[in-house]
């Protein structure tokens, strides 16, 4: 057990819907991170929040977008579904920058 | 942009035999880290390289990060079925600290 929480493990959902993964990090972490893995995908980084404030960008559509809460919890927002879509979002957190990243079970997202 | 690539994609090996992966940046990187992915599972770290030419090992696995600090490699000794998985390497970026994952070799071992 990493100690970063994702919810939910699973969710199918149907095109155009709009649906929300929740990330705990683990107690201390200051950083999260969420990637997408699509099936035999390597992890695709889509964002990182650094305590309350985004760190960094990388492959998230305009259509996704995401937030750090002030307890640290964070969430990832997809809209707009679209088959392609489909895949694993990991979420992950590190104590600070340089730091080793844990990563939670990821939720299994499927759109239909 | 910045990029970290990793080769080869897949591969296959006879139990027994040895395996390597190889990771490269485009740009100097402050460390390097890898992580094993089992088949459903989730990326778990292995190791972290920081110093230039460090090698690391872990029981049959060999870790190393070259001179210049751009490339890193993974080596198996005498792979077994409980090595099967998806090694992945992550590069963090010297100039703004972003870490960047490589897209992973998979490696599948037939008994």
């Amino acid at each position: 057990d990493s100690g970063v929480t994702q919810t939910p493990k699973h969710l199918i959902t149907a095109t155009g819907q709009r649906v929300t993964l929740r990330c705990s990090p683990r107690s201390g972490d200051l950083s999260v991170y969420w990637y997408q893995q699509s099936l035999d995908q390597g992890l695709q980084f889509l964002i990182q929040y650094y305590n309350g404030e985004e760190r960094a960008k990388g492959n998230i559509l305009e259509r996704f977008s995401a937030q750090q809460f002030p307890d640290l919890h964070s969430e990832l927002n997809l809209s707009s579904l679209e088959l392609g879509d489909s895949a694993l979002y990991f979420c992950a957190s590190s104590v600070g920058q340089g730091n080793t990243i844990y990563f939670g079970e990821g939720s299994w997202l499927t759109v239909v | 942009g910045q990029q970290v690539m990793q080769i080869p994609q897949y591969q296959h090996v006879q139990e027994g035999e040895d395996f390597t992966t190889y990771c490269n940046s485009s740009t100097t990187l402050s460390n390097i880290q890898w992580y094993k992915q089992r088949p459903g599972g989730h990326p778990v770290f292995l190791i972290q390289l920081v110093k230039s030419g460090e090698v690391k090992k872990q029981k049959r696995l060999t870790f190393q990060f070259g001179e210049a600090k751009k490339n890193s490699s993974l080596h198996i000794t005498a792979t077994q079925t409980t090595d099967v998985g998806t090694y992945f390497c992550a590069g963090r970026m010297i100039d703004n600290n972003d870490m960047r994952f490589g897209a992973g070799t998979r490696l599948t071992v037939k008994p």
